[in-house]
């Protein structure tokens, strides 16, 4: 069946570094794959996508990779801020339909 | 404010009772999604539809069930409720309801079946 794979350890890391998360998947060849930021309850909210023809794309500090080969995605926070602390997922999608199905989520933490 | 709306935002029931949970999409969006998030779980998908018409079904139970109405707001029925319903549902929109769109998320419905 097709599994998503997010870190589930929360990772911390201090002011001004780069943040890098990974989302790897398996049986699925995802058209698109989404990065979402989820607050304590909250909602998700949507922050980049990525094509499966894309290697890369960039949205001011955020930077996403996608490697159909290797079936993963690297999502980059450079600069990262203590207001970047917040759930990420990721979330894969195939061209004949609009749903998405999400990974569990890696906690960020920033530390000042 | 997403401009996606779900009212109530919390829900405290019995088990066996049935609950409605209701959902505006942000204005000019078609598609509708409803998804169920756990602690152990994570984000799971239950429906989607677009204009009107059931598009993907996930693991969605036979006790729920959903409808998107005419002037586009969506209503999740949960019925003969269990204690493992407890869960905040999500419900989502996009304008064409295709995975290239990035979702809109309400805040959501806090369900606890008590």
């Amino acid at each position: 069946s097709q599994k998503i794979e997010q870190n589930s350890e929360a990772l911390n890391i201090q002011e001004g570094k780069t943040a890098t998360l990974t989302c790897n998947y398996t049986n699925y060849s995802p058209a698109y794959l989404q990065w979402y930021r989820q607050d304590p309850g909250r909602g998700p909210v949507f922050l980049l996508l990525i094509r499966e023809n894309e290697k890369e794309k960039r949205k001011e500090r955020l930077k996403v990779t996608f490697d159909t080969t290797l079936k993963q995605s690297l999502f980059h926070i450079t600069a990262s801020q203590p207001a970047d602390s917040a759930t990420y997922l990721c979330a894969l999608g195939s061209s004949n339909t609009g749903k998405l199905i999400f990974g569990q989520g890696t906690t960020l933490q920033v530390k000042p | 404010d997403s401009g996606v709306t779900q009212t109530p935002k919390h829900l405290i029931t019995a088990t066996g009772q049935r609950v409605t949970l209701r959902c505006s999409p942000r204005s000019g969006d078609l598609s509708v999604y409803w998804y169920q998030q756990s602690l152990d779980q994570g984000l799971q998908f239950l429906i989607q539809y677009y204009n009107g018409e059931e598009r993907a079904k996930g693991n969605i139970l036979e006790r729920f069930s959903a409808q998107q109405f005419p002037d586009l707001h969506s209503e999740l029925n949960l019925s003969s409720l269990e204690l493992g319903d407890s869960a905040l549902y999500f419900c989502a929109s996009s304008v064409l309801g295709q995975s290239w769109e990035g979702y809109t998320f309400g805040s959501g419905t806090r369900l606890t079946v008590v």
